[in-house]
């Protein structure tokens, strides 16, 4: 099952901006848009975003999303302690008629 | 407030099949897709397949084509997903998660770990 793309990881200081990328195909990212997930050690996942920056409730507003062509993004300003975590995207592939993950992203925050 | 309450941890020979359970409470049960996805430890979510409750309409990545049956009791708001045949590399957490009207994975259940053994 062909997956997304991201980082391994990234190492961001504090109170500086991140961005995380997600890399896929015309049937996954650059036909539906991706949502992004963050996961805190033993936590299931959280959903942050979905598509072009909507935000559940009680998402935080320095949390930003977008897409461009087959690669979406995740860009967290004023980077927290809480916000070391790992970060996955997933997007529904049109042609698998299925959810897939991208291999996550482990965000450190020094 | 949307709740996903699974069941707890099962211990499991490789051959056997687990059913695990996920129940949930506020909102309309019927009416959202419910997701399984699993993560083996220390690597990253794997997507499963899906339910909507009010269809009995399933959906399963190939991967597990024959392996997973996925259900949903709508009589107690409980949805379950059974993988057949285990493996040693099924050992993993298991996961339902529930779409909102608004957002696909919006809510998750607390996990199920899953071990299998030889």
């Amino acid at each position: 099952q062909a997956g997304l793309t991201q980082p391994p990881s990234v190492s961001k200081g504090l109170r500086q901006t991140a961005t995380l990328t997600c890399t896929g195909n015309s049937n996954n990212v650059g036909n539906q848009g991706a949502a992004w997930l963050q996961q805190h050690q033993g936590h299931p996942p959280k959903l942050l975003s979905y598509r072009n920056n909507n935000r559940p409730s009680g998402i935080s507003a320095r949390l930003s999303a977008s897409r461009s062509g087959n690669t979406a993004s995740l860009t967290i300003s004023g980077l927290q302690p809480e916000d070391e975590a790992d970060y996955y995207c997933s997007a529904w592939d049109s042609s698998l008629s299925a959810w897939v993950f991208g291999g996550g992203t482990k965000l450190t925050v020094l | 407030q949307v709740q996903l309450v699974q069941s707890g941890a099962e211990v499991k020979k490789s051959g056997s099949s687990v059913k695990v359970s996920c129940k949930a409470s506020g909102g309309t049960f019927s009416s959202y897709t419910i997701n399984w996805v699993r993560q083996a430890p220390g690597q990253g979510l794997e997507w499963m397949g899906r339910i909507i409750p009010f269809s009995g309409i399933v959906n399963y990545t190939q991967k597990f084509q024959g392996r997973v049956t996925i259900t949903a009791d709508e009589s107690t708001s409980t949805a379950y997903m059974e993988l057949s045949s285990l493996r040693s590399e099924d050992t993993a957490m298991y996961y339902c998660a529930r779409d909102s009207g608004s957002y696909p994975l919006e809510y998750w259940g607390q996990g199920t770990l899953v071990n299998v053994s030889s």
